[in-house]
């Protein structure tokens, strides 16, 4: 699976857009985007994910630019419980076998009121 | 949404004493489930990978003789963690993927383990 690089930390005022920048520059054209994010002290929550096309759900957009080399994680009104570590996973998406999800360092992001 | 547990959600114990997690799938069958564990600040990191009525394959590093995992059903997956020191303090997290054949991976909230 592709590597990502991510900012280690960002702040977002409470009520504005949360914009989480992800760098996979060798991702193949098999290879999704994912995103979960960890609440301190709880279990990876998934966020969204997409391999090519712009998706949105209601937790979030995920932009991702037309050569596939980066992509952005939105979210559009951050509140402070929005507060969180964001891993950003690019993978090949499976229908079977044993190959789990492997976490980076992701971005802390720090949501203030 | 698909939904895994953990239990318990804590534990403190004496060092030398083993410490049995469980986790399980509450609305869905799980052929595979994955165990992490994580420290202080620090990313999720793999331990082993189990399937159901199979022998877990171990990350490299991981002891199998300390960390005994057993998927015994399609909804239940265990970690003994056997002879427990301090250094083994963490929070462990189980992840299920379904039988369904989909890729989603879903998490369970974690288990504090403290070993004085």
């Amino acid at each position: 699976d592709a590597k990502t690089t991510q900012p280690p930390s960002m702040d977002c005022a409470e009520g504005r857009a949360a914009n989480l920048p992800c760098n996979h520059s060798t991702i193949s054209g098999n290879e999704y985007v994912y995103w979960y994010r960890q609440i301190h002290s709880q279990g990876p929550q998934y966020i969204i994910h997409g391999l090519k096309n712009n998706e949105t759900n209601e937790m979030a957009s995920l932009i991702i630019t037309e050569d596939r080399k980066s992509s952005t994680l939105i979210l559009p009104h951050a509140t402070l419980r929005d507060t969180a570590v964001y891993y950003c996973i690019v993978r090949v998406r499976r229908n079977s076998g044993n190959t789990p999800l492997v976490f980076g360092k992701g971005t802390r992001l720090s949501v203030i009121a | 949404g698909a939904v895994v547990s953990q239990h318990p959600s804590w534990v403190i114990c004496k060092s030398g004493t083993s410490v049995k997690i469980e986790c399980r799938s509450l609305d869905f069958q799980a052929t595979t489930m994955f165990w992490y564990r994580q420290f202080p600040k620090q990313s999720l990191m793999l331990m082993a990978t189990s399937n159901e009525g199979s022998k877990a394959t171990y990350e490299q590093g991981v002891e199998k003789d300390k960390f005994l995992i057993n998927h015994a059903s399609l909804t239940l997956s265990t970690l003994t963690v056997t002879s427990a020191h301090p250094e083994d303090s963490s929070f462990y997290i189980c992840s299920a993927r379904s039988a369904g054949g989909a890729d989603e991976q879903f998490f369970g909230p974690g288990t504090r383990l403290t070993v004085l």
